[in-house]
C-alpha cells in the first residue's frame, strides 16, 4: 500500500479557501486516492475520490497531476464547522481493497 | 447514504471481562466490513477485515484470539473483546464497504464508532 504524507495541522479563517496537500510517491497503477473528513468522537466521513486530473462535488475538489504521486483536497469557503482531522488515503480497487490511515491534517479554521 | 450503525455507542466494564460490539449496515450489503481502533489524539489503526462467511484477516500485531470477530450476515459484524483490560480502552470503529452510487468504488461507510473504558 502507498504511503501517504500530509501536514500535520493547518489554519486557516472563516470564508477562505483550503488545501491541503497529500504525497504519495509510490501509488501504484489500480490505486485510487481517497479523503476521509473525522470529527471528534465520530467516525470518519468520505468527502471525494479520484483517480486522476480533477474530481469536484457539492463539498470540495480533488487535484491529482499527470504522474498521481500527490494530491490536494481544496475546500472553498471553509467555515467553523470544517475544523477536523482531514485523511488522504490510498487504496488498492480490488480483492486486497482496504484503508490504512495515516497521521491526517488537523484542520482549524477561526471566526 | 449508505448507513452504518454501531451500538452499543459507550460501554464501561471491568477488567477481565468480554465486550461484544456490533456493526450493522442498515441500507445495504457489505460483504467486507473493517474494524479499527482509534486511541486519543491519534489516527485510527486497521485491527481487521472481516468478509462474510469467512474468517477475518487480522493486522499484524493484532491479538485475533483477544478480539473475536464475526461477520455471520450480510448486513452484521461483531467485534468481541475478550478479557478486556485498562488498555483495551479505546475507540472502536467499523466500516462496511460498497458503493454510494456516485460513481465512488469501494467507498467505506463509517460507523458512529464505540468508546470502550475498561475500569
Amino acid at each position: 500500500l502507498a504511503k501517504t504524507t500530509q501536514p500535520i495541522s493547518m489554519d486557516s479563517y472563516e470564508g477562505q479557501e483550503v488545501n491541503i496537500t497529500c504525497s504519495h510517491n509510490n501509488i501504484a497503477t489500480n490505486d485510487y486516492i481517497t479523503w476521509y473528513q473525522q470529527f471528534p468522537s465520530q467516525g470518519p466521513r468520505f468527502i471525494i475520490q479520484g483517480y486522476k486530473t480533477k474530481v469536484t462535488n457539492e463539498v470540495a475538489s480533488l487535484f491529482i497531476p499527470a504522474d498521481r504521486k500527490s494530491s490536494t483536497l481544496s475546500l472553498p469557503r471553509v467555515s467553523l464547522s470544517d475544523t477536523a482531522v482531514y485523511y488522504c488515503l490510498v487504496a488498492r480497487m480490488d480483492s486486497s481493497y482496504k484503508l490504512i490511515f495515516g497521521s491526517g491534517t488537523r484542520l482549524l479554521v477561526r471566526p | 447514504g449508505a448507513v452504518v450503525s454501531q451500538h452499543p455507542s459507550w460501554v464501561i466494564c471491568k477488567s477481565g471481562t468480554s465486550v461484544k460490539i456490533e456493526c450493522r449496515s442498515l441500507d445495504f450489503q457489505a460483504t467486507t466490513m473493517f474494524w479499527y481502533r482509534q486511541f486519543p489524539k491519534q489516527s485510527l489503526m486497521l485491527m481487521a477485515t472481516s468478509n462474510e462467511g469467512s474468517k477475518a484477516t487480522y493486522e499484524q500485531g493484532v491479538e485475533k484470539d483477544k478480539f473475536l470477530i464475526n461477520h455471520a450476515s450480510l448486513t452484521l459484524s461483531t467485534l468481541t473483546v475478550t478479557s478486556a483490560h485498562p488498555e483495551d480502552s479505546s475507540f472502536y470503529i467499523c466500516s462496511a464497504a460498497g458503493t454510494s452510487g456516485r460513481g465512488t468504488y469501494n467507498e467505506q461507510f463509517f460507523g458512529p464508532g464505540t468508546r470502550l473504558t475498561v475500569l
